[in-house]
């Protein structure tokens, strides 16, 4: 079932190349950041997070970057598979507050 | 499967109604955050209880009230339906608070009609 809003950014890759996939954060304040992918039908699954003491963090085939200058996040995927096609969210958390602000997401698609 | 549950997965019913939807953390996780997601609002934080207690609260309209049960369940109560409340509800658990990763359930399709 229809998830997520119609009129999200998308990005199309082919399949085992390189997604790279971008989210502006909104407060400067902000001190973690997690990225959540969501698949059609289904809840948002947690991918990676970073804190803002850190620049880079690698887990399996995806890596996160932070650049707290211009207040920007990436999720680079590895060689990506059709299982990777999903809604992409971004998350950022403020000092001191519960709850997270999500990004508007963005749809990744894979062409075989 | 992140080992939160919800139910029902659909719901579907008329403005005015009232409904109850229902969401069980993840054993051992003490708090319990609501989301509401709509096609023109995206992924909106509503309330947040931790170990019974509500903690932080979102853009949550008046109709709509939670609580969470001393078994750790939580219940999302939506009142005087209108269309617009036509969303999917999700609800998230995590250990503690704060520094935790929230884990997200499948979520619940609510149809206003």
């Amino acid at each position: 079932g229809e998830s997520v809003g119609l009129h999200l950014p998308t990005l199309s890759v082919q399949e085992g190349d390189n997604s790279i996939i971008n989210c502006a954060y909104s407060n400067s304040a902000s001190d973690y950041f997690i990225w959540y992918k969501q698949e059609s039908g289904k809840g948002p699954q947690f991918i990676i997070d970073i804190r803002s003491n850190m620049d880079k963090r690698q887990g399996q085939r995806v890596t996160v970057l932070l650049n707290k200058t211009v207040k920007h996040l990436s999720l680079q995927i590895a060689a990506t598979q059709p299982g990777d096609s999903a809604v992409y969210f971004c998350a950022e958390r403020y000092g001191g507050a519960q709850k997270l602000v999500f990004g508007q997401g963005t749809r990744l698609t894979i062409n075989p | 499967d992140s080992g939160v549950t919800q139910t029902p997965k659909h719901l579907i019913t008329a403005t005015g109604q009232r409904v109850t939807l229902r969401c069980s953390p993840r054993s051992g996780d003490l708090s319990v955050y609501w989301y509401q997601q709509s096609l023109d609002q995206g992924l909106q934080f509503l309330i947040q209880y931790y170990n019974g207690e509500e903690r932080a609260k979102g853009n949550i309209l008046e109709r709509f009230s939670a609580q969470q049960f001393p078994d750790l369940h939580s219940e999302l109560n939506l009142s005087s339906l209108e269309l617009g409340d036509s969303a999917l509800y999700f609800c998230a658990s995590s250990p503690r608070t704060q520094t935790d990763t929230q884990y997200f359930g499948p979520g619940t399709r609510l149809t206003v009609l």
